[in-house]
């Protein structure tokens, strides 16, 4: 596509629920990126995945997250028992990867995230 | 340790000149980053510029990189009220993130 792609936009949960939240990268970018901005904060990197190789799942908070991709093509983060700390906008990006000269990360819309 | 720093806020005339600043840590980044963030909206990625280099221009942007003292600036020159918005430097230690500053909100009054 012409651009990375997040859905929903906007996600209202209870607290104890699971959310999936998902992200379509731009065609050919081998390495995808999810990060996390709190309300009035910068973003903290969460994983990143880099064609076949394992996921680099430094960032993730607790093991109530998880991510999943198949490929180089579309991932789906998920978040097990959902907290009020867990409220924020979840930013995807995507890149070339660094093997193919593109470092640089291009970011989707996010999907905002309320816990009540 | 890894840490970006940046100022909170800039105010600036319509028509003046805006500088904002970073500092970062790690001197291994290949390439260090601009990117604008707009009310509701996704991060746009305004500018790089490779460690290499000292400055790079692109028509209105202005990147000055000391690699010496760690310190990255953007400068954006006749400033409109279209580029109100929060400005994130960000720093590559590694190709597998991106280590980002708390935001600069720059705001552009008439």
């Amino acid at each position: 596509g012409a651009g990375v792609s997040q859905s929903p936009s906007n996600k209202v949960t209870e607290k104890g629920k699971d959310v999936e939240l998902r992200c379509d990268p731009i065609s050919g970018h081998t390495a995808l990126y999810w990060y996390r901005q709190r309300l009035g904060q910068g973003l903290e990197f969460l994983i990143y995945f880099q064609g076949n190789s394992a996921p680099d799942k430094s960032g993730l908070p607790s093991d109530r997250f998880s991510a999943e991709r198949t490929g180089e093509s579309v991932s789906t983060l998920t978040i097990q028992r959902t907290q009020q700390e867990d409220s924020a906008v979840y930013l995807c990006a995507s890149s070339l990867g660094r093997q193919r000269g593109g470092e640089t990360q291009y970011f989707g819309p996010g999907t905002r995230l309320l816990v009540l | 340790g890894e840490d970006v720093e940046q100022s909170l806020f800039l105010s600036v005339r319509e028509g003046d000149s805006s500088v904002i600043n970073c500092t970062y840590t790690d001197s291994s980044s290949t390439y260090l980053y601009w990117y604008k963030q707009e009310p509701g909206a996704g991060l746009q990625l305004l500018t790089y510029i490779f460690s290499n280099m000292d400055m790079k221009q692109d028509q209105r942007l202005t990147v000055l990189l000391n690699k010496k003292d760690k310190h990255l600036s953007l400068r954006i020159a006749d400033t409109q009220t279209g580029d109100s918005a929060i400005y994130f430097c960000a720093e590559s230690p590694q190709a597998d993130k991106l280590i980002f500053g708390t935001g600069t909100r720059l705001q552009v009054f008439p």
